[in-house]
């Protein structure tokens, strides 16, 4: 049972270079989520997506675009990377409901130069 | 800005002493919940408190919620070398769909 899977672990990209962060689930949840962790800030929601098909803006959403392309994928896309970018990126998932927890994947380390 | 904040920022205990960890938060919840992270891994869930209850348990964890107040602590018994980690608190803040996190505390349990 993998959970939730993020691809890739580590990225070093140049100011400007795109590049399109991949998440997956197999545990059939509606919900899924992409977070950044910065040093001393805690966790900040970029977008989430409540169902296939929907996806709405979190805290911190300008630079990123999202893709929910079915229920199991929720991809994140920096289209042209800033230094401020550089980050922790965390996807999540989580069932339907209000009392449910969320499963994180492992991270990608994302650098940009 | 961060729905939760959680106090202190660090903390560092003797194996076997007792860690507790606060969170305030700004708006109505759903519930509440507290998630550990070693370094350089993904969040992991601890324990989640729904907004009607006061207090739960599992295991060494203790959790409290006091809506008045807008604030929870998380209480580790009898710590081990391997809590050492951070710990979060998030709120649900509407109908399930938004997890907003808070800073985290770091904590280090000491052998």
């Amino acid at each position: 049972n993998a959970g939730v899977t993020q691809t890739p672990k580590f990225q070093v990209l140049k100011t400007g270079q795109s590049m399109t962060l991949q998440c997956a689930q197999d545990m059939n949840h509606n919900s899924m989520y992409w977070y950044r962790q910065d040093p001393g800030m805690g966790l900040r929601l970029i977008y989430y997506s409540a169902s296939e098909g929907t996806t709405d803006k979190g805290e911190v959403p300008n630079g990123y675009n999202v893709s929910r392309l079915n229920k199991r994928e929720f991809s994140l896309r920096l289209e042209s990377a800033a230094p401020s970018q550089t980050s922790v990126y965390f996807c999540a998932s989580a069932p339907s409901g209000i009392y449910t927890e969320a499963f994180f994947g492992q991270g990608t380390r994302l650098t940009v130069v | 800005s961060q729905q939760g904040e959680e106090d202190p920022q660090a903390l560092s205990i003797q194996e076997g002493e007792n860690a507790t960890m606060n969170c305030s938060y700004k708006t109505s919840i759903n519930n509440l919940q507290w998630y550990r992270q070693n370094s350089g891994r993904g969040l992991v869930h601890l324990i989640l408190i729904r907004s009607n209850e006061r207090e739960k348990h599992s295991g060494r964890l203790r959790v409290t919620l006091d809506t008045s107040k807008k604030s929870s602590s998380l209480l580790i018994t009898a710590s081990r070398a391997a809590d050492t980690a951070s710990y979060f608190c998030a709120t649900d803040v509407a109908s399930g769909s938004r997890l907003t996190f808070g800073e985290g505390t770091q904590l280090t349990v000491n052998p």
